[in-house]
């Protein structure tokens, strides 16, 4: 069974709106991470949530951890053109060690 | 800034033959792993290393090995390509302190394997 899963699988709005993302799991967890990913490229690191924590911000993201229901949400606010990319949950249920990822959003913004 | 990078972008082999895809790091990160990714599949673990030469198998292991000689480079290798290895691979590497918990992800190599 697919550990991290994403919805929507795709997701198309207008710049300046925000965009909502979700991240389903199945086991407990030591903390889920958001990663993006432009076209063709490698991953890049967003966020950081841990299991104790219930919302984390950065910038115009802000991510949520709903341990109870065993699910997570990444929100980026005033989208711009330049966040079109895919977005990945990823799970880490041991410290320091290998994560599952999901098979992502891809979220384009339109000008 | 960490920098890790692979040694192609795109290769093209034909099935039988050995593939190496070389992974670079320069953080003296200790721990390195090799993904592949699908469309609908999300990333795939093949192969993660603790240290040098140290190995383990991910989910995917299957047509796969790997090598880790050098603390900074970790090797992914296809003994006999075949068409269902064509993928997108990505390596990745993260530190051993524990309070530190994010992957630092290579350009990828989009590999086809006619």
């Amino acid at each position: 069974s697919q550990q991290g899963e994403e919805d929507p699988q795709a997701l198309s709005i207008q710049e300046g709106e925000n965009a909502t993302m979700n991240c389903s799991y199945k086991t407990s967890i030591n903390n889920l991470q958001w990663y993006r990913q432009n076209s063709g490229r490698g991953l890049v690191h967003l966020i950081l949530i841990r299991s104790n924590e219930r919302e984390k911000h950065s910038g115009r993201l802000r991510v949520t951890l709903d341990t109870s229901k065993k699910s997570s949400s990444l929100l980026i606010t005033a989208s711009r053109a330049a966040d079109t990319a895919s977005y990945f949950c990823a799970t880490d249920r041991t410290s320091g060690s290998r994560l599952t990822f999901g098979e992502g959003t891809q979220l384009t913004v339109n000008p | 800034d960490v920098k890790v990078t692979q040694s192609s972008r795109y290769l093209v082999k034909r099935t039988g033959e050995k593939v190496f895809l070389e992974c670079v790091q320069d953080m003296d990160h200790e721990n390195m792993f090799w993904y592949r990714q699908d469309p609908g599949l999300g990333l795939r673990l093949i192969y993660f290393s603790y240290d040098v030469k140290m190995k383990e198998k991910g989910d995917i292991p299957e047509g796969y090995s790997v090598s880790r000689e050098k603390k900074e480079r970790f090797s992914l290798i296809l003994e006999s390509a075949s068409t269902n290895q064509t993928s997108m691979y990505l390596c990745a590497t993260l530190p051993r302190e524990e309070a530190y918990n994010e992957q630092f992800f290579g350009p990828g190599t989009r590999l086809t394997v006619l």
